[in-house]
């Protein structure tokens, strides 16, 4: 099956410094989302984004579907973003989702 | 727009013992999910419904798991009998169709005995 790797494994940062979170998939996908799983535990849609480039506020997200990437940056951050950050791509005629192993931001005061 | 409802939030048994679990999703949304998510790792699809029919269940451990979607609307997950290595959190989450996104439950956290 498909293979999704998330890196860095874990974040650490200062209130108000940005980062970039990468998600790298092993073949062609038909649906990627970024979620954001907050302390507890709620597993919230930040990004659809199979192609192309996303802004919601302080987050943006890139997909470069041709060499099997996504990007999701977070500018200016803030300890509410703390909390852990899947990528889940979609493969096949149902866009069955795989998720990555997630990557574990936090940001301090 | 109401989101995925799901109960109970919380759920304590013993091995051996049975559960079940219920879900409501968004209105509208013809596909259905359940996932596990064990602790440290992400979410795990177990069974997929579009309508009231399976797509996918091939990962779901059929000896001891079933679910059912019997109107195409509300879902049910059940485990019988319960083993140690079932503790997690159960996620459903629906969709307008299989390539749109995904909306999440807050999920049920199992904790077995």
């Amino acid at each position: 099956g498909i293979q999704v790797e998330q890196s860095p494994p874990d974040l650490i940062l200062q209130e108000g410094a940005n980062s970039t979170l990468r998600c790298n998939f092993s073949d062609s996908v038909n649906n990627l989302q970024w979620f954001h799983q907050n302390p507890w535990g709620q597993l919230i849609n930040l990004f659809y984004i199979p192609s192309g480039t996303k802004q919601n506020g302080r987050l943006s997200a890139t997909t470069v579907a041709t060499e099997r990437y996504s990007l999701l940056y977070i500018s200016s951050s803030q300890t509410t973003d703390s909390g852990v950050y899947f990528c889940a791509v979609g493969t096949g005629a149902n866009s069955k989702l795989t998720f990555g192993k997630g990557i574990t931001l936090s940001v301090r005061p | 727009e109401a989101g995925v409802a799901q109960s109970p939030r919380y759920k304590i048994i013993e091995k051996r013992q049975s559960v079940a679990f219920w879900c409501n999703p968004i209105s509208g949304h013809a596909t259905l999910y359940w996932y596990q998510q064990i602790l440290g790792q992400g979410p795990k699809l177990l069974i997929q419904f579009q309508n009231n029919g399976v797509v996918d269940d091939s990962q779901l451990p059929k000896d001891r798991f079933s679910a059912e979607r019997l109107k195409g609307v509300d879902s049910t997950l059940k485990i019988q009998p319960a083993k140690l290595e079932d503790s997690a959190v159960y996620l459903c989450a629906s969709s307008p169709g299989g390539r749109q996104p995904q909306h999440f439950g807050d999920g049920t956290r199992l904790s077995i005995l």
